[in-house]
């Protein structure tokens, strides 16, 4: 079974700290996705990264950075968190392949609260 | 820009109706279709994925309809339990592009 994992499922952060929020896979995908969920809006793609050290703005990059070291992490980062930021991260990961497009495993979730 | 809407945003039906879930979208230009449930707090789980060239897709009590050319799809439920209470997103992959455009879900609860 694919497993996602988050580094954290609950975090509380102060206005203007700088926060890294982390995920794994451990399939060996190629792809790898954060989103922000929020009530009304729902999932957005913040970034994407399709190999190592390669990154890819998605709909709502700004105030956030990532970071791809390594094939299996991939880091979410908030250099200065601010109240807005509130909300739930979800990572996902994905391997490419015929017929495969779309197909993304999620982990379970960070619920990030700024305060 | 592709957008997906989901209608009605909450639904509460009957413990063992049968239910049917509506997504529609403004681009029929997709690779495929998902269905996903998402659990209270919790992340998401693939339900059914359409090809653009498929039709239908069945998994037990599920069946997912995809109509490309109006831009629609429904996820059908078979008489629903109290463990189907979750949330329903849908989402779409365009064609030669890895990302997903999610619509904002339907929350469902089937009432005992």
């Amino acid at each position: 079974d694919v497993k996602v994992t988050q580094s954290s499922r609950y975090l509380v952060k102060r206005t203007g700290e700088k926060v890294f929020l982390e995920c794994v896979q451990d399939m060996d995908h190629e792809n790898m996705f954060w989103y922000r969920q929020d009530p009304g809006l729902g999932l957005r793609l913040i970034y994407f990264s399709y190999d190592v050290k390669m990154k890819e703005k998605g709909d709502i990059p700004e105030g956030y950075s990532v970071s791809r070291e390594k094939k299996e992490r991939f880091s979410l980062i908030l250099e200065s968190a601010s109240t807005n930021q509130t909300s739930m991260y979800l990572c996902a990961s994905s391997p490419i392949g015929p017929g495969l497009a779309g197909v993304q495993y999620f982990g379970p979730g960070t619920r990030l609260l700024v305060l | 820009k592709q957008e997906v809407t989901q209608i009605p945003a909450a639904l509460s039906v009957p413990e063992g109706e049968n239910l049917v879930l509506n997504c529609s979208f403004t681009d029929s230009a997709i690779y495929n279709l998902q269905w996903f449930r998402q659990d209270p707090g919790k992340g998401l789980t693939s339900l059914l994925l359409i090809q653009s060239s498929q039709r239908e897709q069945t998994s037990g009590r599920l069946n997912a309809s995809l109509d490309k050319s109006s831009g629609r799809s429904t996820l059908y439920i078979a008489a629903s339990q109290p463990g189907d209470s979750a949330t329903y997103l849908c989402a779409v992959t365009p064609s030669g592009n890895e990302k997903l455009t999610f619509g904002t879900g339907t929350r469902l609860t089937i009432i005992p």
